[in-house]
């Protein structure tokens, strides 16, 4: 069974300038998740989808970030202006039906702004 | 709110010995507990759970952990430490609709 897959794993940017990031959960996976995890802190929930509807998105900054998961599958999670404090490690993961609280995570996605 | 709390930030051990990994929570009704490892450079992994009734759960890569109800913690625990058990350890509680909130993490660092 394959992973979930992320890209790019290593990004850096200038600030106010924009990124995005790409995940495509394991298959049959209907629930994704963004974490932000930055250096020394645990992952801090970004965003969450079932299949192509928005869960929660209580914590996304959405005056920079947005997210979309068009067809339910993959999705891409964008940043536009980006600042110092968006530094961190951009992790996706999914969720099997019935498995609460077991996630399959990606190995992330790590954006350097200076 | 349903919260874990992880006290220490790196924990030192010498191989072959004893391993333990603190963690206390805060829920309400009946806890659900996780514990993730993170290795450098990848994403988190699942090692184990607690759902409900035996309070001593057995895991991933010979770790366990320890469900405590009058102490509210589940700590994380090897007999015995390998060099290759150097990671982020995560303790978790699930919250909302299938959200899991994280604690900061403990870095482990087995010394040869």
């Amino acid at each position: 069974e394959a992973g979930v897959a992320q890209s790019p794993r290593y990004k850096i940017i200038e600030k106010r300038q924009s990124v995005a990031f790409w995940c495509n959960p394991i298959s049959g996976h209907a629930t994704l998740y963004w974490y932000q995890q930055i250096l020394g802190q645990g992952p801090k929930l970004l965003i969450q989808f079932q299949n192509n509807g928005v869960v929660d998105d209580s914590q996304l900054p959405k005056d920079r970030f947005s997210a979309e998961r068009l067809k339910g599958v993959d999705s891409t999670l964008k940043i536009q202006p980006a600042k110092l404090e968006d530094s961190a490690v951009y992790l996706c993961a999914s969720r099997k039906p019935g498995l609460t609280g077991e996630l399959f995570f990606g190995e992330g996605s790590r954006l350097t702004v200076l | 709110a349903q919260s874990v709390a992880q006290p220490e930030d790196q924990v030192n051990v010498a191989e072959g010995n004893p391993l333990t990994v603190k963690c206390t929570y805060s829920v309400s009704g009946n806890p659900y507990l996780f514990w993730y490892v993170q290795y450098p450079n990848r994403g988190l992994q699942f090692l184990l759970k607690y759902i409900t009734g035996d309070n001593l759960v057995k895991g991933s890569y010979g770790f366990e952990a320890e469900f405590n109800k009058s102490q509210t913690s589940f700590h994380l625990k090897k007999p015995s430490a390998l060099v290759s058990d150097s990671a982020l350890y995560f303790c978790a509680v699930p919250y909302g609709n299938n959200r899991l909130a994280f604690g900061k993490g403990n870095q482990v660092v087995v010394i040869p």
